[in-house]
């Protein structure tokens, strides 16, 4: 069974632009989170996502923004790219329907802002 | 919201001493989950405890939950340096608490393993 997968894997971007980016959950996975990890920092929770609707969101300004598509896929969009912005972008999915809702993470995207 | 506080921030040990990283919570926890980040990689599940008192063991890796369900410890003993990386908590929200994306993550401890 193939795990949550992320694209692209590495991105370089100027202040500025604007990057979208992507995430295929689990088979079978409904909930998709994102979660920004800047270098040598804790996971910071972005945006949850489940069966199509924004259930939460973290505390980012709104220029971070996303969706989830009908087959449960997502993207997140940053727009006005900053510096602060660099960072390691994980998307993580999990059984919805689950009590325990263990979180299975992508390998991430590596965003550079220069 | 719920917070979930990990120590040490930082660990670093001598090949075969023995780690230890703690989580604590001011609320009881409805279950803790526990994940590891191997240096430029991704956080991987590695074990979930639910109930009060639980201990369990994966090779030399112990976890408890302790009997208020308020914290929670990860145990290594004997370290190797395949044991680097960040090692986070993570507990969903209690029922009728503000959801935080269905887990909140500890700070995570960074453990370096020196042979």
């Amino acid at each position: 069974e193939a795990g949550v997968t992320q694209s692209p894997t590495h991105l370089i971007k100027t202040r500025g632009q604007q990057v979208t980016l992507r995430c295929s959950p689990i088979s079978g996975h409904t909930s998709v989170y994102w979660y920004q990890q800047a270098l040598g920092l804790g996971l910071q929770f972005l945006l949850w996502y489940d069966e199509g609707e924004e259930r939460n969101r973290g505390n980012f300004p709104p220029r971070f923004s996303g969706r989830q598509f009908p087959n449960y896929s997502s993207e997140l969009n940053v727009n006005a790219l900053e510096l602060e912005d660099s960072a390691l972008y994980l998307c993580a999915s999990s059984d919805g329907q689950a009590r325990t809702d263990t979180q299975y993470f992508g390998p991430g995207t590596r965003l550079t802002v220069l | 919201g719920q917070q979930v506080m990990q120590i040490p921030q930082y660990q670093h040990v001598q090949e075969g001493e023995d780690f230890t990283t703690y989580c604590n919570s001011s609320t009881t926890l409805s279950n803790i989950q526990w994940y590891k980040q191997r240096p430029g990689g991704h956080p991987v599940f590695l074990i979930q405890l639910v109930k009060s008192g639980e201990v369990k063991k994966q090779k030399r890796l112990t976890f408890q939950f302790g009997e208020a369900k308020k914290n929670s410890s990860l145990h290594i003993t004997a370290t190797q340096t395949t044991d680097v990386g960040t090692y986070f908590c993570a507990s969903p929200p209690n029922a009728g608490g503000t959801s935080y994306g269905k887990l909140t993550f500890g700070q995570g401890t960074i453990l370096t393993v020196h042979p």
